[in-house]
């Protein structure tokens, strides 16, 4: 197991598209998040996951966002009706059983034009 | 509501001139700190994770040490390759980061 592996790395989409990204986090880590990052800003919390169960989402996540992760496995983030605003670097992370550490992958890059 | 806040935002050191960099936070319950590396257009790097105030950790020229209240990254007679964007992030289920720190390391 190499670590966390995102998909694509870079996508390019036009506005009001859909995209969907996919996280496969490291093996037998029970939580998975998801994290928004802007140029110059820290990651920004979307959603985790415990296992298959979404415990939280973020208040500024809007309705065009959702993520699932099914059988507790990888998790996959989609974009409806993609906004300019959603370009950024879309970030997953996978904690195991104790929060020894928290690995990220190396991010999804959204460009929306 | 945690808030995780990290000064300086810049830091321009010459190679060997050592420094430390603050990570202050509040929050409920804290399950752990940690300390992460991030290059430009890169996932951040896993560095440290700290518990309890006291505890310290230490790879290569950084150092990590934690108290109630803030964290410090110091680092030791850094070089060029040192030159990255640190992070630090509270863990209460759900991970808080602050804006971070550049670091720039001219040689």
């Amino acid at each position: 197991d190499t670590g966390v592996s995102q998909d694509p790395r870079h996508k390019i989409t036009k506005r009001g598209q859909n995209v969907t990204f996919r996280c496969d986090p490291i093996s037998e880590h029970n939580r998975l998040y998801w994290y928004r990052q802007t140029l110059g800003q820290g990651p920004e919390f979307l959603t985790y996951f415990q296992n298959e169960a979404q415990l939280e989402k973020s208040r500024l996540l809007s309705d065009r966002f959702s993520a699932e992760r099914p059988k507790g496995s990888f998790s996959t983030l989609e974009i409806q009706r993609t906004e300019q605003g959603d370009s950024a670097m879309y970030l997953c992370a996978s904690i195991p059983v104790g929060d020894t550490e928290a690995f990220f992958g190396q991010g999804t890059r959204l460009t929306v034009v | 509501e945690d808030q995780v806040t990290q000064s300086p935002e810049a830091l321009r050191l010459q190679e060997g001139e050592s420094s430390s960099l603050n990570c202050s936070y509040t929050v409920s319950g804290l399950r752990g700190l940690f300390w992460y590396r991030q290059d430009p257009g890169k996932g951040p790097e896993f560095l440290f994770t700290l518990y309890s105030a006291g505890e310290e950790k230490e790879k290569e020229r950084l150092k990590a040490t934690l108290t109630k209240k803030e964290s410090f990254l110091h680092i030791t007679a850094p070089k060029p390759e040192d030159s990255a964007t640190y992070l630090c992030a509270v863990n209460d289920y759900k991970l808080s980061f602050g804006a971070g720190t550049t670091v720039t390391v001219r040689a």
